[in-house]
């Protein structure tokens, strides 16, 4: 079965810290990782994604790190605000062109305090 | 506002009863996802359609159905409810990304409680 594997379930980061959400997968043909954001009563949003021929992605304060070899994925959210509090989902899929069916982590609920 | 039109917002129905979630894609997007959103899960995928036709199946309970119209909104038909299906049902269309992959847009999901 593909799974994505992502962890913590929650996290709470104080104002300006780095928040890190990891997820690790198994199936080797996914070759596309995106990273939704879910603020409450809003559906999934794409935050950023990356494809398995770079090692790391960056956009503002958000950054996928990738490493192909241990098949895991995370993000890092430099000087996490309060706005940055929502539901974060890792994906992956493995099907290109008009069929790619996205397989989502369970989600880490993130929190960043004063 | 993402593009993607999902009505109902919520819906309070009986064990038993069928009820039918309807999704409008992003202008100019042939794809259409539907997922379900349980508390404390994930997004478990339940089918897809493109342009019409059915491309990929998950998690779907025979109970469950879904169709693609020539205008090419969606509905999601839940039949036979019973307490389990209470969840958030998103739908998202999908178009092509700077990244050559799809990109999936949800809308705003029909939070469906059965009583």
């Amino acid at each position: 079965q593909q799974q994505v594997k992502q962890s913590p379930q929650s996290l709470i980061v104080q104002k300006g810290g780095i928040s890190i959400i990891n997820c690790a997968y198994e199936n080797t043909a996914f070759d596309y990782f995106p990273w939704y954001q879910q603020f409450p009563g809003k559906g999934p949003a794409l935050l950023i994604a990356i494809r398995p021929d770079v090692s790391e992605k960056k956009e503002g304060r958000f950054t996928i790190s990738f490493n192909k070899s241990a098949k895991q994925f995370s993000l890092h959210i430099m000087d996490s605000q309060p706005g940055d509090s929502a539901t974060y989902f890792c994906a992956a899929s493995s099907s290109p062109g008009t069929a790619s069916k996205l397989t989502f982590g369970t989600g880490t609920r993130l929190q960043v305090t004063l | 506002d993402s593009g993607v039109t999902q009505t109902p917002k919520h819906l309070i129905t009986a064990t038993g009863q069928r009820v039918t979630l309807r999704c409008s894609p992003r202008s100019g997007d042939l794809s259409v996802y539907w997922y379900q959103q349980s508390l404390d899960q994930g997004l478990q995928f339940l089918i897809q359609y493109y342009n019409g036709e059915e491309r990929a199946k998950g998690n779907i309970l025979e109970r469950f159905s879904a169709q693609q119209f020539p205008d090419l909104h969606s509905e999601l038909n839940l039949s036979s409810l019973e307490l389990g299906d209470s969840a958030l049902y998103f739908c998202a269309s999908a178009g092509p990304g700077r990244s050559g992959a799809n990109v999936l847009t949800f809308g705003a999901g029909s939070r469906l409680t059965v009583l």
